[in-house]
């Protein structure tokens, strides 16, 4: 039973598309994130939620619009789709607090979404 | 501006030694930190942490060194597997409230093969 599922986890579109990733957990967590893993390998952080709240929104073009409908879900939609967003998309989850006996924050991950805009 | 690096693209090492992947880090403000490893096509897995009040921290044949004055920490696998073959990633984070809270800052990965 997969912890975070994301789809679809392939995507190939034409550039002006407008397209959408959706994620799922069923962890339990109040945290979901959006990861992505660009040509250059970096995972960087795009949106964070907390109990459908938007608490983390890095500089990413407002083309980019996460929605949370409730806890458990963070969708990714993308407007106007540019070659440079072809990259993996990670969703990932958490419970803020933490788990792990050093008090991290650990987050658990989706298998990515690879999005290549032609 | 990155603010953890992984200055090695790729380690190889032979089953049965001693992996030793590096991370170097600039902010200050992180206080924890974090190994992931990822196998083709998966996400990301949570292997260890480390508090930045500790120096070590250790679960099985993985270890985590962190030396706070030289802002690097460092990942210990003894002994190696084929199995540990994967991108191996360092993380940090400031356990912090506001717009920090939760965000983990990943370096560029170490892609580790051992050799049987």
């Amino acid at each position: 039973d997969t912890a975070v599922s994301q789809t679809p986890k392939y995507l190939v579109t034409q550039m002006g598309n407008d397209k959408s990733i959706k994620c799922e957990q069923n962890l339990g967590h109040d945290t979901m994130y959006w990861y992505k893993q660009d040509s250059k390998k970096f995972l960087k952080i795009m949106f964070s939620y907390n109990n459908k709240e938007l608490i983390i929104n890095e500089t990413v073009p407002n083309r980019f619009s996460p929605k949370s409908p409730d806890k458990a879900h963070l969708n990714l939609h993308i407007n106007s789709l540019e070659l440079g967003d072809s990259a993996v998309y990670f969703c990932a989850s958490s419970q803020v607090q933490g788990t792990t006996s050093s008090g991290a924050n650990v987050l658990t991950f989706g298998a990515g979404s690879r999005l290549t805009v032609l | 501006d990155q603010q953890v690096k992984q200055n090695s693209p790729s380690l190889s090492v032979q089953e049965g030694r001693i992996s030793i992947l590096n991370c170097d880090y600039t902010n200050s403000m992180f206080d924890y930190f974090l190994w992931y490893k990822k196998y083709p096509a998966e996400g990301p897995t949570f292997l260890i942490s480390i508090s930045s009040i500790k120096d070590k921290n250790e679960d099985g044949r993985f270890t985590v060194f962190l030396n706070k004055s030289a802002k690097h920490l460092s990942l210990h696998i003894v002994p190696s597997q084929p199995g540990d073959s994967a991108v191996y990633f360092c993380a940090a984070s400031v356990h912090a409230g506001g717009t920090s809270y939760g965000k983990l800052t990943f370096g560029q990965g170490t892609i580790l093969t051992v050799h049987p």
